[in-house]
């Protein structure tokens, strides 16, 4: 297993398009974490997945914003109506709750910018 | 409300030396302590963790330090490498129900000097 990819790495839209993003988490990890990143702040968390339950959306930026687990495995995150705000590093993270340990796995992120 | 504060925003070490960086949290119910590194254009990569029954946690090179008391926490890297210069993250979950969105500071730059 490789780890957790997402797709594109990169994305250049305008104003008012809507966006999709992919995460794939690693294979046997149960839980899927999507965060946003703007620059020279941390991570900053979004929504979590358990399968494909959704635990927590309230911390999505706005109703433009909205993600789903299908089938408990990849992910999307999907954006309408990009605004320049918008623009920013949205990470996608894994874990798995059978252990002790609570580390969470990152992808390398999807870069998005908004013209 | 920053719940995790790095207030260093960056870092500069001599190879060879110890680099100590260090993060502050201010919410009690944080249980669960973790680093990150980061590299420009990708994602963080975990380093070490440490969960609140304990006050360090070893792992090669890498050294992690919790003082509750203080709500306080350090990474120690020793010795400094020039691969070490990246961007290091605290980040810090609440666990009783498994693994929770993790509260990150706002990273400290490293730089290693050869």
């Amino acid at each position: 297993d490789t780890g957790v990819s997402q797709d594109p790495r990169h994305k250049i839209t305008k104003r008012g398009q809507n966006v999709t993003f992919r995460c794939d988490p690693i294979s046997e990890h149960n839980r899927l974490y999507w965060y946003r990143q703007t620059l020279g702040q941390g991570p900053e968390f979004l929504t979590y997945f358990q399968n494909e339950a959704q635990l927590e959306k309230s911390r999505l930026l706005s109703d433009r914003f909205s993600a789903e687990r299908p089938k408990g495995s990849f992910s999307t995150l999907e954006i309408q109506r990009t605004e320049q705000g918008d623009s920013a590093m949205y990470l996608c993270a894994s874990s798995f709750t059978g252990t002790l340990t609570y580390e969470q796995y990152f992808g390398p992120g999807t870069r998005l910018t908004v013209t | 409300d920053q719940q995790v504060k790095q207030n260093s925003p960056s870092l500069s070490v001599q190879e060879g030396r110890i680099s100590i960086l260090n993060c502050d949290y201010t919410n009690s119910m944080f249980d669960y302590f973790l680093w990150y590194k980061k590299y420009p254009a990708e994602g963080p990569t975990f380093l070490i963790s440490i969960s609140s029954i304990k006050d360090k946690n070893e792992d090669g090179r890498f050294t992690v330090f919790l003082n509750k008391s203080a709500k306080h926490l350090s990474l120690h890297i020793v010795p400094s490498q020039p691969g070490d210069s990246a961007v290091y993250f605290c980040a810090a979950s609440f666990t009783p129900s498994g693994n929770t969105p993790l509260v990150f500071g706002k990273g400290t730059r490293l730089s290693v000097i050869a």
